[in-house]
């Protein structure tokens, strides 16, 4: 089946504990972005990869880290959580040369930071 | 000003009622416009795409882009309780697949 997996499903931590969410698709999509939803605010993208060893920002980066070293694994890296990045975090996918818009999210991280 | 702007919501509608959801962007350059669904504890999934003015119908669905007053609109007709979710307008700014979304509208529909 294909899919995006994210780990974890559900996440509270405290200030400053570094964490990782990681991801992973099977669909063998060039393009893979992390976003995060907040009430009011809608999906709002934290750092997208267009290939293996290519990352850029999003709109909203700070606090936030990624790498991509596989095709398939896209892993969001928190090394100092705060309370602000308490919210719903999803990682998507898409094949390259597309360009209707589809997006294949995984099924969402919900962290909070005490 | 949002790019993409979107009445929350939420929606409550019987069954069997015609939904009218909407968006207005502010960039007359957008050409490409999707709605996303979003069931609760679920990831976004894509419901339709149109490009550029026009309608696009897809079964019960019908997306509509007016470029002229920014305005797109998602139609449901016949709605039913499975239809009961977020919706998410979202259109393409600039780069590939770097999507704008808009807050979303929970939309219930009751038996």
């Amino acid at each position: 089946e294909a899919q995006v997996t994210q780990n974890p499903r559900y996440l509270i931590t405290v200030t400053g504990k570094k964490l990782t969410v990681t991801c992973s698709q099977n669909m063998n999509h060039e393009y893979m972005s992390w976003y995060r939803q907040d009430p009011g605010l809608g999906l709002r993208q934290i750092y997208y990869s267009m290939n293996v060893e290519v990352t850029d920002k999003g709109d909203v980066p700070e606090g936030y880290k990624v790498s991509r070293k596989e095709k398939r694994n896209f892993p969001l890296i928190l090394e100092s959580p705060s309370p602000n990045q308490t919210s719903l975090y999803f990682c998507a996918s898409s094949r390259q040369g597309g360009n209707t818009g589809e997006l294949f999210f995984g099924e969402g991280s919900r962290l909070t930071v005490l | 000003q949002k790019e993409v702007e979107q009445d929350p919501g939420p929606l409550s509608v019987p069954e069997g009622a015609i939904v009218s959801l909407n968006c207005t962007y502010s960039n007359s350059a957008f050409q490409y416009f999707m709605w996303y669904r979003q069931y609760s504890r679920k990831g976004p999934e894509l419901l339709m795409y149109t490009y550029s003015s026009g309608n696009k119908e897809d079964g019960r669905f019908t997306a509509q882009v007016d470029k002229s007053s920014k305005y797109i609109s998602l139609f449901i007709r016949d709605s039913q309780p499975s239809d009961s979710a977020t919706y998410l307008c979202a259109t393409i700014s600039g780069g590939y697949n770097k999507l704008i979304f808009g807050a979303g509208t929970r939309l219930a529909v009751h038996p």
